[in-house]
C-alpha cells in the first residue's frame, strides 16, 4: 500500500500563504488518487477540510474557508494543501489521507505541525 | 446533527482486550449510505487507521491490525464497537470513532466523535 509522507513541520508569518505537502510513495502516482485533508488542534478530533483529485474533481468541506485549497504537484508526486491569508487560527496539525482501492485500507500521512508566526 | 461519542474502560492490561463503543445519534449506522471507522493516536503522534464497517456487516481492517481488529455493528442500540485483542503499551492511544462519508467524488471522514484515551498498563 502507498506512504502518504509530510513534513513533520512548518511556520509562516501571519498574513502569508503556505503549500503543505503530502508525499505519495514511490511506485503511486498521485494523479492516480483522491487526497484528502484534516486540520486537527490540540485537545480535538480532526476535522475534515477538503478533498482533492484534479482540477474538475475537488470539494471543500462543510464550511471550510476558501482560503483552503487543494492541488497537486506531480513533478513532486504529492498532495498539496494551500493556505492563504494566513491566521493565528490556522495553527494546528494537518494531516491527509487517502483510500487504496487495491488493499481497501485508509493511509495517513504523518501529519505536519504548522505554527503561525 | 450527527453526533458519535467513544465509551468504554480507559484503562486495559496487557495481554487483554480493548472493547469501546461508539454512540451514533443524528443518524443510522443501517442507513446503508456511511462507513463507520475506528482510528487512533497515540500522544503526541499522528493518526492511525484501525478500520471500517459498513451497515452490510462489510469490514475492512488495517493490514497491521487485522489479526488482532474486530469491529461490529448493534442497529438495535444503534452503536458500533471495537475490539483490540493482545494488547501492549504500543496499543496506548487516543482511540476516535468517525464516519466515513461519500463527499463528492470520494470518501472522508466528515464527522469524528471527541476520542477517548485507552492506556494499557498493568
Amino acid at each position: 500500500q502507498p506512504v502518504l509522507t509530510q513534513p513533520s513541520s512548518h511556520s509562516a508569518s501571519s498574513g502569508a500563504s503556505v503549500r503543505l505537502t503530502c508525499m505519495l510513495s514511490s511506485g503511486f502516482s498521485v494523479g492516480d488518487f483522491w487526497i484528502r485533508w484534516y486540520q486537527q488542534k490540540p485537545g480535538s478530533p480532526p476535522r475534515y477540510l477538503l478533498y482533492y483529485h484534479s482540477d474538475s474533481n475537488k470539494g471543500q468541506g462543510s464550511g471550510v474557508p476558501s482560503r483552503f485549497s487543494g492541488s497537486n504537484d506531480a513533478s513532486a508526486n504529492a498532495g498539496i494543501l494551500r493556505i492563504s491569508g494566513l491566521q493565528p487560527e490556522d495553527e494546528a496539525d494537518y494531516y491527509c489521507d487517502t483510500w487504496h482501492s487495491n488493499s481497501k485500507t485508509v493511509v495517513f500521512g504523518g501529519g505536519t505541525k504548522l505554527t503561525v508566526l | 446533527q450527527v453526533q458519535l461519542q467513544e465509551s468504554g474502560p480507559g484503562l486495559v492490561k496487557p495481554s487483554q482486550t480493548l472493547s469501546l463503543t461508539c454512540s451514533v445519534s443524528g443518524d443510522s449506522i443501517s442507513s446503508g449510505s456511511f462507513y463507520w471507522s475506528w482510528i487512533r493516536q497515540p500522544a503526541g503522534k499522528g493518526l492511525e487507521w484501525i478500520g471500517r464497517m459498513f451497515s452490510s456487516g462489510t469490514t475492512n481492517y488495517s493490514p497491521s491490525l487485522k489479526s488482532r481488529v474486530t469491529i461490529l455493528g448493534d442497529t438495535s442500540k444503534n452503536h458500533f464497537s471495537l475490539k483490540l485483542n493482545s494488547v501492549t503499551a504500543a496499543d496506548t492511544a487516543i482511540y476516535y470513532c468517525a464516519r466515513y462519508a461519500k463527499v463528492g467524488g470520494t470518501n472522508a471522514f466528515d464527522i469524528w466523535g471527541q476520542g477517548t484515551m485507552v492506556t494499557v498498563s498493568s
